[in-house]
């Protein structure tokens, strides 16, 4: 079975660009996390979705994020205009439900850096 | 306002040994508690978890302790493996589906 799938795994970009990260969940899958992942703060959940509607957004940082969940097989995080400080390794995870007892399966990320 | 904090950035231990990885929460509102393990290049992936009306779970070389009053859980693997060797990540959730990580610990298991 195929597990989470991200694209693209790296991604090197300059100041000021437009930055899309893409993610297709399992499928069966009705709940979407977004999550950063940097040394000093480990992994932080920026928003989830449920059935393809937004339930979280505060982890979003700023304005300069966004995600959408156009339907149940993908999502895109997007950053515009991206800064030095966005670079991490951006993970995207699913699960079956929403309860906590529903383990969430991760991609194996997007390392980006922001020059 | 790290409301998980793991506070051990690495940890090494001889292969066979018992390896301890350690996590305190703040929030007690987290009713439910999970280990991820995560290698190089690749996602995190579920390990074993403890719900709050337990203080022990133990799955084959894997048990997690849970000390509500100290509002800390620790991993045990005995007997610690070379392919131990990971990052380990501990959450605790409110039963909201919504997961709160540390920092993540680095195991090293020497053969």
């Amino acid at each position: 079975d195929a597990g989470v799938i991200q694209s693209p795994r790296h991604e090197v970009t300059e100041m000021g660009q437009e930055v899309t990260l893409r993610c297709k969940p399992i499928s069966g899958h009705n709940s979407l996390f977004w999550y950063r992942q940097t040394m000093m703060r480990g992994l932080e959940l920026l928003i989830y979705f449920n059935n393809n509607v937004p339930i979280d957004d505060s982890g979003m940082p700023e304005d300069r994020f966004s995600a959408k969940m156009p339907n149940a097989s993908f999502s895109t995080l997007k950053i515009q205009p991206s800064e030095p400080r966005d670079s991490a390794v951006y993970f995207c995870a699913s699960s079956r439900g929403q309860g906590v007892k529903n383990i969430q399966y991760f991609g194996a990320g997007t390392r980006l850096s922001v020059l | 306002d790290q409301q998980v904090k793991q506070n051990s950035p690495s940890l090494s231990v001889q292969e066979g040994r018992i390896s301890i990885l350690n996590c305190d929460y703040t929030n007690s509102m987290f009713d439910y508690f999970l280990w991820y393990k995560k290698y190089p290049a690749e996602g995190p992936t579920f390990l074993i978890s403890i719900s709050s009306i337990k203080d022990k779970n133990e799955d084959g070389r894997f048990t997690v302790f849970l000390n509500k009053s100290a509002k800390h859980l620790s991993l045990h693997i005995v007997p610690s493996q070379p392919g131990d060797s990971a990052v380990y990540f501990c959450a605790g959730s409110s039963n909201t589906g919504k997961l709160i990580f540390g920092q993540g610990t680095t195991l090293q298991v020497k053969p």
